[in-house]
């Protein structure tokens, strides 16, 4: 069974300063893993994907993410907020179990980007 | 980018009524919709999955009948809220996905209120 662990559902920095957002996920086989933002009244928008190459992933807008398979971690950095980077996160798994057919969200984490 | 567009954004209806959101991609095959619903402050679930003319999948405790999806098309799948309750309100978002691709495209939502 797969599932995803957002371990924060509030987080809040200062311009300027870095962020990390927590994600643990467990699966039986090897994962994909993703991470989504969603800004208010829109949709998803992926910020970077994790397919077992690489395990230090490069996003859009200044994000990446480690995959750490002795931790079963892929938590999301960036090394300086920006105040358009407030919004939600998701954290998003899914493995060959489904075929790839299904993709687990974490429970999201709100991000909030004091001036 | 690929771009998926769901309409409408939002929707107010009676209690009884139905309702329909369609979902399009525009500019791609989409061989698998997804549909999820998100309630206020809690992540997205997965409703069903859709793969074009074949039946819709459903996850355990969504109701058939009531959430009919209808995915004629490569390019258009419909979510219909069959005889909606004012617990029906919520956000409802579809995605799409190309063939095998992992990565998913997501419409901006539809925000559903039944009075």
């Amino acid at each position: 069974a797969q599932s995803v662990t957002q371990l924060d559902s509030h987080v809040s920095v200062s311009e300027g300063t870095p962020v990390l957002l927590r994600c643990n996920y467990s699966s039986s086989y090897s994962p994909s893993l993703f991470w989504y933002v969603q800004h208010p009244n829109k949709g998803l928008q992926l910020l970077l994907k994790y397919t077992s190459a690489a395990t230090l992933v490069k996003g859009i807008n200044g994000f990446e993410a480690e995959f750490k398979k002795s931790e079963t971690s892929f938590h999301l950095t960036k090394p300086s907020a920006h105040m358009s980077d407030a919004a939600e996160y998701f954290c998003v798994v899914s493995d060959r179990e489904n075929n790839f057919n299904k993709f687990y969200f974490g429970s999201g984490t709100k991000l909030n980007v004091k001036p | 980018g690929a771009v998926v567009s769901q309409h409408p954004s939002w929707v107010i209806c009676k209690s009884g009524t139905s309702v329909k959101i369609e979902c399009r991609s525009l500019d791609f095959q989409a061989t698998t919709m997804f549909w999820y619903r998100q309630f206020p402050k809690q992540s997205l679930m997965l409703m069903a999955t859709s793969n074009e003319g074949s039946k819709a999948t459903y996850e355990q405790g969504v109701e058939k009948d009531k959430f009919l999806i209808n995915h004629a098309s490569l390019t258009l799948s419909t979510l219909t809220v069959t005889s909606a309750h004012p617990e029906d309100s919520s956000f409802y978002i579809c995605s799409a996905r190309e063939g095998s691709e992992e990565k998913l495209f997501f419409g901006s939502g539809t925000q559903l209120s039944v009075l």
